[in-house]
Order: C-alpha cells, then structure tokens, then sequence
C-alpha cells in the first residue's frame, strides 16, 4: 500500500516562479518528511514536519501539514533549473516501515 | 559524513540466476529497507529490517528474500531472477529523522 500519495504527478514551470506539490497519506502520524531524487539516484532528505506543527521553512522550501485533512504540501519558491528532480513524501507506518509516495516530477525550465 | 553504499551501481543478470545487492551503512543505524524504484509508480518497499537477523516483509516481497547477520550489512537476494524484476533498487538506513539513501543499483535481467 501506497501511504504518501503526490498530486500532481509531474510539473512543469519556468525559472522563478513558485512551485507547489501535495502529500495525501492513510493513517495517523508523528512526522512526515520530504525527499527529493536527481535523475537516477538515490534520495536526499529534504525536511521533516512533525505531527504537532503545522509549517515549517527551510531556505527556500515551506512545508505546511494538515493532520485534520491527512495532507502535507511542499512549496519551493523561486525555482532554479536546479531544483529539476523528483520530490517524494514519506511516512512512518506501524513504526519502523517508512514508505513512500509515488513521487511529483519537477521540472524547471531556464 | 554518513554514508549507504550500494556494491554495484549497474549489473546485468541472467533470468534464473540467484542475484545479491548488497548495502553497507556507517550509521549504526538500527532500520535498514530495500526499495524497487519504477516509472509512475515511485519506490516501493520491499523488506526492512529493524535489528540484526530481524526483518519484515513490505508491500512487495515475493521472490525477494533478504539477510541481516551484521548491523551494518543488509543484503537482498532474488531467489529466480525474472524479467518483471528488472528495475532500479535502493537500499535506505534510518537514523528515525532522516533515511540515508545508497547510489541505486539498477538492475537488468535478461
């Protein structure tokens, strides 16, 4: 089972411009954290939200979580040809499973 | 700085051969996990392991067995290699905040 599900699938925007990808999961949770994939490598950690906090920044990327809603979004503003990649979402599910989405492609044109 | 290492980044097996990945991690990290990565349908988890000689089964265990004998080590191994299990694999280490992520290993079975 899929327990972090990304909308949209794929993005496409220009340099500069704002970039919002959403996280939809099953059940409760402590913390949900973002990852993001350059072409045909392994994940990188991006930030990690708990439960209890509704936003949270990190440079130029912003989390919000609504535990009510079970969704969690990622924006990253002014987007650079560099942020090109996949984003993920994962959860922690029955403790020590950490699963994850099917991914947002981003891709930034310059 | 931390680090998953991944033995192959590309290998090309035969189908019905017995394949090993193999991932080593310097975290002392308790939870290691075996992902298959594939278009559209993100990763996908395929077994963890919370301890040495302990391990779970994911959501796509069949025809994958896997071996924890040292806390640093967790090894995937296809029983049969099939064609339908060509596909990019990667090893992940928790460190409860944050997972580590190896290279990838994308396998080919011909």
């Amino acid at each position: 089972s899929q327990q972090g599900e990304e909308d949209p699938q794929a993005l496409s925007i220009q340099e500069g411009e704002n970039a919002t990808m959403n996280c939809s999961y099953k059940t409760s949770i402590n913390n949900l954290q973002w990852y993001r994939q350059n072409s045909g490598r392994g994940l990188v950690h991006l930030i990690l939200i708990r439960s209890n906090e509704r936003e949270k920044h990190s440079g130029r990327l912003r989390v919000t979580l609504d535990t009510s809603k079970k969704s969690s979004s990622l924006l990253i503003t002014a987007s650079r040809a560099a942020d090109t990649a996949s984003y993920f979402c994962a959860t922690w599910e029955y403790g020590n499973k950490l699963v994850f989405g099917a991914g947002t492609i981003l891709r930034v044109k310059s | 700085d931390v680090k998953v290492t991944q033995s192959s980044r590309y290998l090309v097996k035969r189908t019905g051969e017995k394949v090993f990945l193999e991932c080593v991690q310097d975290m002392d990290h308790e939870n290691m996990f075996w992902y298959r990565q594939d278009p559209g349908l993100g990763l996908r988890l395929i077994y963890f392991s919370y301890d040495v000689k302990m391990k779970e089964k994911g959501d796509i265990p069949e025809g994958y067995s896997v071996s924890r004998e040292k806390k640093e080590r967790f090894s995937l191994i296809l029983e049969s290699a099939s064609t339908n299990q060509t596909s990019m694999y990667l090893c992940a280490s928790d460190g409860r905040n944050e997972a580590f992520f190896g290279q990838g290993t994308r396998l080919t079975v011909v």
